[in-house]
């Protein structure tokens, strides 16, 4: 399977805990995309990357947010200090420049 | 501020009919617009684009139509078939990178 993979699938934590989850592109992609999605909703974008720069965050990515993508290969987005307010569903997509993007199933986070 | 807007959360449609899913967007900066199919447990996966040179892109039972002076986009789908159940997401991108999505019309088809 040459699609977006993202690790885990799912993750639960208790609030205030740090999370951590990776994205691994579609190889031939220089550009991968984060997002966010609560239930009812389309996905929010948080930030994208080409090859290993950061070039937009989206105001919704607060400061307990990052997200690296040290080689331009695959990406962490890291969340410390859980709140009840980031569960959702975290979608990462890979494009070349600006064709499509093809998105990973996604991590769902719940907080305890 | 939600720049992209569907505003039908749901349709059902009888299988062999047409389905139109509705899209309209407010920045007028956006110049490329998708569509993206969703099933449960699953990713988006990208059904069809347009270019906002363009007013109209088919592929196969797809087409996409555009109405720049409207702010307004629709999917068609003839003949619907049951496995087009699913969610479906318009998004529009600006020259920024940036792509803003709905929040999504859920299809169903009956048979």
């Amino acid at each position: 399977d040459t699609g977006v993979s993202q690790d885990p699938r799912h993750k639960i934590t208790k609030r205030g805990q740090n999370v951590t989850f990776r994205c691994d592109p579609i190889s031939e992609h220089n550009r991968l995309y984060w997002y966010r999605q609560t239930l009812g909703q389309g996905p929010e974008f948080l930030t994208y990357f080409q090859n290993e720069a950061q070039l937009e965050k989206s105001r919704l990515l607060s400061d307990r947010f990052s997200a690296e993508r040290p080689k331009g290969s695959f990406s962490t987005l890291e969340i410390q200090r859980t709140e009840q307010g980031d569960s959702a569903m975290y979608l990462c997509a890979s494009s070349y420049l600006n064709q499509p993007q093809h998105f990973g199933d996604g991590t769902r986070l719940s907080i305890l | 501020d939600q720049q992209v807007k569907q505003n039908s959360p749901s349709l059902s449609v009888q299988e062999g009919r047409i389905s139109i899913l509705n899209c309209d967007y407010t920045n007028s900066m956006f110049d490329y617009f998708l569509w993206y199919k969703k099933y449960p447990a699953e990713g988006p996966t990208f059904l069809i684009s347009i270019s906002s040179i363009k007013d109209k892109n088919e592929d196969g039972r797809f087409t996409v139509f555009l109405n720049k002076s409207a702010k307004h986009l629709s999917l068609h789908i003839v003949p619907s078939q049951p496995g087009d159940s699913a969610v479906y997401f318009c998004a529009a991108m600006n020259n920024f990178n940036k792509f803003y999505f709905g929040s999504g019309t859920k299809l169903n088809v009956k048979p």
